[in-house]
């Protein structure tokens, strides 16, 4: 079965510094890639989303990289700042019986310190 | 406008009760669906509707019973609550289910507490 595995630790870094969340897959070949942001008592908001033939997306301070080959997803967010921190979830998105079907990994608890 | 909203927001319940949460969007979408996020923060799957009918169903236990009465609008009945069934329960819905590349919005959760 599909199996999505994300920094499981939570990530401490410095405010203005780049950082650098990981999400790796295995057992599936998605077509997409989703990013997720999730504060606490909140719902996941999409942030960015990559297709299989693209080797990177940008968007703001954001940027999402994709690597078939290796099947990893690198999540960036530069010049961090502490309104930043929260759960960031990588999802994969396929076709299941003709249907979309997003499947979230564990999620990244991203701390930003002032 | 709140996008996709669900209640209630917080259930505290006994074992063995029978429980509903319910669920609307407003963003003329074709697809709704149900998420569980447990105690570990992983948000797994539980079913997805596309103009109301059913086309995802992850094995899920039969004691949990989606409905939706037309597009906008996706239920979820739970029977014979259990201790294992406390989680927080999103609603979400995407444009177009026949497409992958959708973005999903979530609502903002369903805590569930089971004593």
């Amino acid at each position: 079965s599909q199996k999505i595995e994300q920094n499981s630790e939570a990530l401490n870094i410095q405010e203005g510094k780049t950082a650098t969340l990981t999400c790796n897959y295995t057992n599936y070949s998605p077509a997409y890639l989703q990013w997720y942001r999730q504060d606490p008592g909140r719902g996941p908001v999409f942030l960015l989303l990559i297709r299989e033939n693209e080797k990177e997306k940008r968007k703001e301070r954001l940027k999402v990289t994709f690597d078939t080959t290796l099947k990893q997803s690198l999540f960036h967010i530069t010049a961090s700042q502490p309104a930043d921190s929260a759960t960031y979830l990588c999802a994969l998105d396929g076709n299941s019986g003709g249907y979309q079907k997003v499947t979230f990994g564990t999620g990244t608890k991203l701390q930003v310190i002032p | 406008d709140t996008a996709v909203s669900q209640t209630p927001k917080y259930l505290v319940t006994q074992m063995g009760n029978d429980k509903s949460i319910k669920c609307e969007q407003n963003l003329g979408h074709d697809t709704m669906y149900w998420y569980k996020q447990d105690s570990k923060k992983f948000l797994k799957i539980m079913f997805s509707y596309n103009n109301k009918e059913l086309i995802i169903n992850e094995t899920v236990p039969n004691r949990f019973s989606p409905k939706s009465p037309d597009k906008a609008h996706l239920n979820l009945h739970i029977n014979s609550l259990e201790l294992g069934d406390s989680a927080v329960y999103f609603c979400a819905s995407s444009p177009r289910s026949g497409i992958v590349g959708n973005t999903i919005y979530f609502g903002e959760g369903s805590w569930l507490t089971v004593v």
